[in-house]
C-alpha cells in the first residue's frame, strides 16, 4: 500500500462544478503539500498545511491530522483549472516529500 | 524572473553518453532538491542539499548519478553512461527552510536517451 493515496485518479467535470480531491496518508508528517502540475511538467506549489484550513482564491485545502486526511476543493471550476493535482507529505524523519500519484482533472466548458 | 531555473530544458542523447543538468535556485533559498519524474508517475526524490552539503540521497541515485552544489548556490546533476531507462523529466526545487518550507519547482529538464 502506498504511503500517500489520492482519489480519484481521474476526474472530469463541467465548468462551474465544485471539485473535491482527497488525499490520505499513513506516515507521521510534519507538513502536507498540494501541488499543481500542468502538461509539459511545470509544478506549482498551491498550499502547505500542517493543520486546519487554507484558502487562496477559488482553492481551499483542509487537513485532519487525526484522520491523516486532506482535501483540496476548487469552487466555480474553470477549464484553466485542468491539470494534475498532487498531494505530497513531508515525513517527520527526513526531508523527503512522499508523493501521491496525482489526480488528473479535466474541466469541460 | 526570480524563480527556479533549469538548463537545458530538453536534452536528447545517445545511450552511453554522459549528460549534465544545471539548476539555479531562488537566491535566498538554502535547500535544493532533485527529483525524477517518468511519464504518468509522481516525482521521485533523488537528493537534497542544505547549502553545499548533500544531506540525503535516494537509493534511486545509482553510482552513475552524481550531484553537486559546490558553492551552495547552483547545483548540477550528472548522469554517466546514460541508459534508456534514464529518460525522464528531471525536476529541481528549492526552499527557504524553516517552518514554512514550501518547495518551489523549476520547469524541469526533459531527458530522452535514444
Amino acid at each position: 500500500k502506498n504511503e500517500v493515496e489520492q482519489s480519484p485518479q481521474n476526474l472530469t467535470a463541467q465548468e462551474g462544478e465544485f471539485i473535491t480531491i482527497n488525499c490520505s496518508y499513513s506516515v507521521g508528517i510534519s507538513a502536507l503539500h498540494w501541488l499543481q502540475q500542468h502538461p509539459g511538467g511545470g509544478i506549482v506549489s498551491l498550499f502547505m498545511l500542517s493543520s486546519g484550513k487554507k484558502k487562496h482564491g477559488r482553492l481551499i485545502a483542509t487537513i485532519n491530522i487525526q484522520e491523516k486526511h486532506s482535501s483540496l476543493h476548487i469552487t466555480a471550476s474553470h477549464p484553466r483549472d485542468s491539470a494534475v493535482y498532487i498531494c505530497a507529505v513531508r515525513s517527520h524523519s527526513n526531508y523527503q516529500l512522499i508523493w501521491g500519484a496525482g489526480t488528473k482533472l479535466i474541466i469541460k466548458p | 524572473d526570480t524563480g527556479v531555473s533549469q538548463d537545458p530544458r530538453h536534452k536528447i542523447t545517445k545511450r552511453g553518453q554522459n549528460v549534465t543538468f544545471r539548476c539555479d535556485p531562488i537566491s535566498e533559498h538554502n535547500r535544493l532538491y532533485w527529483y525524477r519524474q517518468t511519464l504518468g508517475q509522481g516525482p521521485e526524490f533523488l537528493t537534497y542539499f542544505q547549502n553545499e552539503a548533500q544531506l540525503e540521497k535516494s537509493r534511486l541515485l545509482s553510482d552513475r548519478f552524481s550531484a553537486e552544489r559546490p558553492k551552495g548556490s547552483f547545483s548540477t546533476l550528472e548522469i554517466q553512461r546514460t541508459e534508456q531507462g534514464d529518460s525522464a523529466m528531471y525536476l529541481c526545487a528549492s526552499s527557504p527552510g524553516g517552518i514554512t518550507d514550501t518547495q518551489y519547482f523549476g520547469p524541469g529538464t526533459r531527458l530522452t536517451v535514444l
